[in-house]
């Protein structure tokens, strides 16, 4: 079964780094997976596709700051220099033929 | 510049029916697979439907909607639908729409549909 794992919560300092993990089931470890930010009272945004080799290739206007990895079957997103504004939910997302799949998602706080 | 907006949501009691729109603009609509996703209050997001482009008619949903949800689409219009029915209150949430190329890119701005009596 396509299952996307991400834990609950994650905070960090403003101006710091932050990594936010989305880990993909046994089995479908080599998919490729799509980031997603949902800021309070609104839609999501499209951020990145992460493949499976680490590359990366992100949405219009995605600032530099935002990037992602991966390391087996685990997926990253990594934000720097923390803003603000970045204080959201963050969803991975994957799919198969017939599937589209959602993690829980991760509420980042901006301390 | 890429758009999708829903519309059509509202108030309906249960067992009710609903449909749902979303108007596409700045890209090749037919060309795109499209999905409905949905969030239920205070909850994460769900993958409800999607149906291909390229002209095919092949359609898949979650359990959760299965023979209670049908998407269409109309090319010539721009435009994604999703009729419900027999609506249940677990269906209350945010309607979302969203393209698929290669991967999701796009979203639209969501539609609140409240079953409730």
């Amino acid at each position: 079964q396509l299952v996307l794992t991400q834990s609950p919560s994650a905070s960090a300092s403003l101006g710091a780094s932050v990594k936010l993990t989305c880990i993909l089931s046994s089995g479908h470890t080599s998919y490729a997976i799509a980031w997603h930010q949902q800021q309070p009272e609104t839609g999501p945004r499209y951020l990145m596709k992460v493949n499976s080799d680490g590359s990366h290739r992100k949405g219009d206007g995605i600032p530099d700051r935002f990037s992602g990895s991966s390391y087996g079957a685990e997926r990253y997103l990594t934000i720097s220099s923390l803003q603000s504004e970045d204080e959201a939910d963050y969803y991975c997302q994957t799919w198969g033929d017939g599937i589209r799949v959602f993690g829980g998602g991760t509420k980042l706080t901006v301390l | 510049e890429v758009q999708l907006v829903e519309s059509g949501g509202g108030l309906v009691q249960p067992g009710g029916s609903l449909r749902l729109s979303c108007a596409a603009s700045g890209f090749s609509f037919s060309d795109y697979e499209m999905n409905w996703v949905r969030q239920a209050p205070g909850k994460g997001l769900e993958w409800v439907s999607y149906i291909i482009g390229g002209g095919g008619n092949t359609i898949y949903y979650a359990d959760s909607v299965k023979g209670r949800f049908t998407v269409s689409r109309d090319n010539a219009k721009k435009s994604l639908y999703l009729q419900m029915n027999s609506l249940r209150a677990e269906d209350t949430a945010v309607y979302y729409c969203a393209r698929f190329g290669d991967y999701p890119d796009y979203w639209g701005l969501g539609t609140l549909v409240t079953v409730s009596s």
